[in-house]
C-alpha cells in the first residue's frame, strides 16, 4: 500500500536556521514524490518534485530510495517560509496523489 | 495560468441537508479530484474523475457522491450532511498531457454542518 509519513506536526525554528522537513514513504514501485505548500490564506500549490531536481525558494529535496525518504531542506529559513508543507506520492494510473499529514513550519524572527 | 474555482469559500448547512460543492477548471484538464483537509489527517481523497461521466472512489467515499457532466465541472454531493463532514474541501485538476502529476488546487470550501 502507498503511504506517506511526515513525523512532525510542527517545526519551529528561528530565522536563519537550517530547516529539514522529514518525509518517508512506502511504495512497491518507482514513485514520483512532491512537496506541496500552503501559505496562510492561499491555496495549496506545488513547491517542487523530485524529477525536476531543482531548487525552489531555496528549498531542495533529494529522493533517497534506500531510506525511502524525500526530506525537504533549506539552509537558512526565512519568515516567509512559514506555511503548511505536505509531502505527496504518485503511483501509476490517473495521477492520484497520496498525501502525508503535513508539517507546519513556523519561522520566528 | 491554470485556474480552479470553487463556488463557495464558506458554507454553513444543517444536519440532513443535501449539499452541493462545485468546482470548475478552465484548462481543459481530464482529471479532477475532491479532497477533504483536516488538521492532523492531511488531505484525503474522496473521489476523482478521469473523464466526463467517469468517476472513481478515493479513500473516503462514504457519505459522498460526485457528478461530472461536463469536462470543466466536477461536483461533490453530500446526500445527507452530517456533523462529521464539517471540514475544508479542496478540488484539484491535472492533465497527463502537459503537467504530469502536478495537481492544481482551488482555494477550498470550508463547510460547517450544524
Amino acid at each position: 500500500a502507498q503511504r506517506v509519513t511526515q513525523p512532525e506536526k510542527l517545526l519551529s525554528v528561528f530565522k536563519g536556521a537550517p530547516v529539514e522537513l522529514k518525509c518517508n514513504y512506502s511504495y512497491s514501485g518507482s514513485p514520483e514524490l512532491f512537496w506541496y505548500v500552503q501559505y496562510s490564506r492561499q491555496r495549496l500549490q506545488l513547491l517542487l518534485r523530485h524529477i525536476s531536481r531543482e531548487s525552489i525558494k531555496g528549498f531542495t529535496a533529494d529522493l533517497n530510495k534506500g531510506e525511502t525518504s524525500f526530506h525537504l531542506k533549506k539552509p537558512f529559513a526565512q519568515e516567509e517560509d512559514s506555511a503548511m508543507y505536505y509531502c505527496a506520492l504518485s503511483g501509476p494510473g490517473f495521477q492520484k496523489l497520496v498525501f502525508g499529514t503535513g508539517t507546519r513550519l513556523l519561522v520566528s524572527p | 495560468d491554470v485556474k480552479v474555482t470553487q463556488s463557495s469559500r464558506y458554507l454553513v448547512k444543517r444536519t440532513g441537508e443535501k449539499v452541493f460543492l462545485e468546482c470548475v477548471q478552465d484548462m481543459d484538464h481530464e482529471n479532477m479530484f475532491w479532497y477533504r483537509q483536516d488538521p492532523g489527517l492531511g488531505l484525503r481523497l474522496i473521489y476523482f474523475s478521469y473523464d466526463v461521466k467517469m468517476k472513481e472512489k478515493g479513500d473516503i467515499p462514504e457519505g459522498y457522491s460526485v457528478s461530472r457532466e461536463k469536462k470543466e465541472r466536477f461536483s461533490l454531493i453530500l446526500e445527507s450532511a452530517s456533523t462529521n463532514q464539517t471540514s475544508m474541501y479542496l478540488c484539484a485538476s491535472t492533465t497527463p498531457a502537459v503537467a504530469k502529476n502536478i495537481q492544481y488546487f482551488g482555494a477550498g470550501t470550508r463547510l460547517s454542518v450544524l
